[in-house]
């Protein structure tokens, strides 16, 4: 069975500062990972997605993620957080191995950026 | 604008009632999805169709049903309600089934049984 950890409830960070948002992952066979935002009384956003390839991803809004197999992680980064990025962001992974298996979300994270 | 049109936006209905949601997936996808989104249980995945079929099955109730039609659109039963169905209920579409296709979600029906 595939798993999603997002081990922070929240993760407060001050306007300018880099921020980063942790996953760690479980599926028996090779992940797909995906980062989504989202805000208040809003749908889900894709911020970006994690396939094949090089291990950096880059996404919406300056968002970066790092896929790190050895660990299972994949944390979701930004050089310099904006207030405008406090929202709720969720991991989620998908078995590439798997078609008729659903994208599982973790708990999902609450950012929180001060200016 | 993610281009999955999802109705009603909110939707008030009491306990014992019977509600439809429905859903518009974007242009082009052939594959629907219904997730469940409340403060205790998270996101939790209901139900997948493609291309008029199911696909695979989430933590869906009994109580609950859904179908997808030729023309691609979704829909979401919730029968016999209870106090703890009241959740914002998403509905996603992506191109095909791969896995590896990026999911877009509409902005949800917010459902509250009184």
């Amino acid at each position: 069975a595939q798993s999603v950890a997002q081990p922070e409830d929240q993760v407060n960070v001050a306007e300018g500062n880099p921020l980063t948002v942790k996953c760690t992952y479980s599926v028996s066979g090779n992940p797909y990972l995906f980062w989504y935002v989202q805000y208040p009384n809003r749908g889900l956003q894709f911020l970006l997605k994690y396939i094949t390839g090089d291990n950096l991803v880059k996404g919406s809004y300056g968002f970066e993620a790092e896929f790190n197999k050895s660990q299972t992680s994949f944390h979701l980064k930004k050089p310099s957080a904006l207030v405008s990025d406090s929202a709720l962001y969720f991991c989620a992974v998908r078995d590439s191995n798997q078609a008729g298996t659903a994208l599982i979300f973790g708990k999902g994270t609450t950012l929180s950026v001060s200016s | 604008d993610s281009g999955v049109t999802q109705t009603p936006k909110h939707l008030i209905t009491a306990t014992g009632q019977r509600v439809t949601l429905r859903c518009s997936p974007r242009s082009g996808d052939l594959s629907v999805y219904w997730y469940q989104q409340s403060l205790d249980q998270g996101l939790q995945f209901l139900i997948q169709y493609y291309n008029g079929e199911e696909r695979a099955k989430g933590n869906i109730l009994e109580r609950f049903s859904a179908q997808q039609f030729p023309d691609l659109h979704s829909e979401l039963n919730l029968s016999s309600l209870e106090l703890g169905d009241s959740a914002l209920y998403f509905c996603a579409s992506s191109v095909r089934q791969t896995p590896g296709n990026t999911i877009y979600f509409g902005e949800g029906s917010w459902l509250t049984v009184v």
